[in-house]
């Protein structure tokens, strides 16, 4: 059973450029969560979703940032017009239904650097 | 709203020493506790988690936690450190009557142990 699959795992946009981040869940998993971490700081998280539902976006930022689950294909965390404070390693992590509070499965993190 | 802190920044220690990491949260009701480990250039791992019984918990790789309710804590503990243990240690929680079920991590710990 593979893990959660994060791409791309680096990814360099200048700054103004869009930024698209892709999380596959774990099969069976129909929850998946975004979290961001900065420099010198522990996991901040984002968003949370169903399929086709946002269920929690109150860790998002109010503008540029967007995310989706659609019915078929991955999770996608979208960043338009990105500027150098959004530097972090991205993370997602799936879980079974209605078990996120019990366990979350976390996969490698994109590490997105804005130049 | 809930939140964690975790006592060191950056702890040293040499092979063979003993290691107790503290953690601390701030919440009213119920909550899951866990410990992850992001070894360099990896995602997080979960080490070991507590949801109710035994307070004492053990996890991978010789860990162990013990949850103190009325301290609030769940402090990380490992007798004999090895030099593959350097990596950086984040305590989460999870409120088990939150509906949006996302983890609220610590700024993390990171651990260097000298061989």
């Amino acid at each position: 059973n593979a893990g959660v699959m994060q791409n791309p795992r680096h990814l360099v946009r200048r700054r103004g450029q869009e930024a698209r981040l892709r999380c596959s869940p774990m099969k069976g998993h129909s929850h998946v969560y975004w979290y961001r971490q900065l420099p010198e700081e522990g996991l901040k998280f984002m968003v949370y979703l169903q399929k086709e539902n946002i269920i929690d976006e109150s860790g998002m930022p109010k503008e540029r940032f967007s995310a989706e689950f659609p019915k078929e294909g991955p999770s996608i965390l979208r960043i338009q017009q990105v500027v150098r404070g959004d530097s972090a390693a991205y993370f997602c992590a799936s879980s079974p239904p209605d078990r996120g509070v019990y366990e979350q499965y976390f996969g490698p993190g994109t590490r997105l650097t804005v130049t | 709203a809930q939140s964690v802190s975790q006592h060191n920044h950056h702890v040293i220690l040499s092979e063979a020493a003993s290691l107790e990491l503290g953690c601390n949260y701030s919440y009213g009701g119920t909550v899951n506790l866990f410990w992850y480990v992001q070894y360099p250039g990896q995602h997080l791992q979960l080490l070991l988690k507590y949801f109710s019984g035994d307070p004492l918990v053990k996890g991978i790789k010789g860990f162990e936690a013990e949850f103190i309710k009325s301290k609030f804590s769940f402090n990380l503990r490992k007798p004999s450190v090895q030099w593959s243990d350097t990596a950086e240690y984040f305590c989460a929680v999870n409120a088990r009557d939150n509906y949006g079920q996302n983890f609220v991590f610590g700024p993390g710990t990171r651990l260097s142990v000298l061989p």
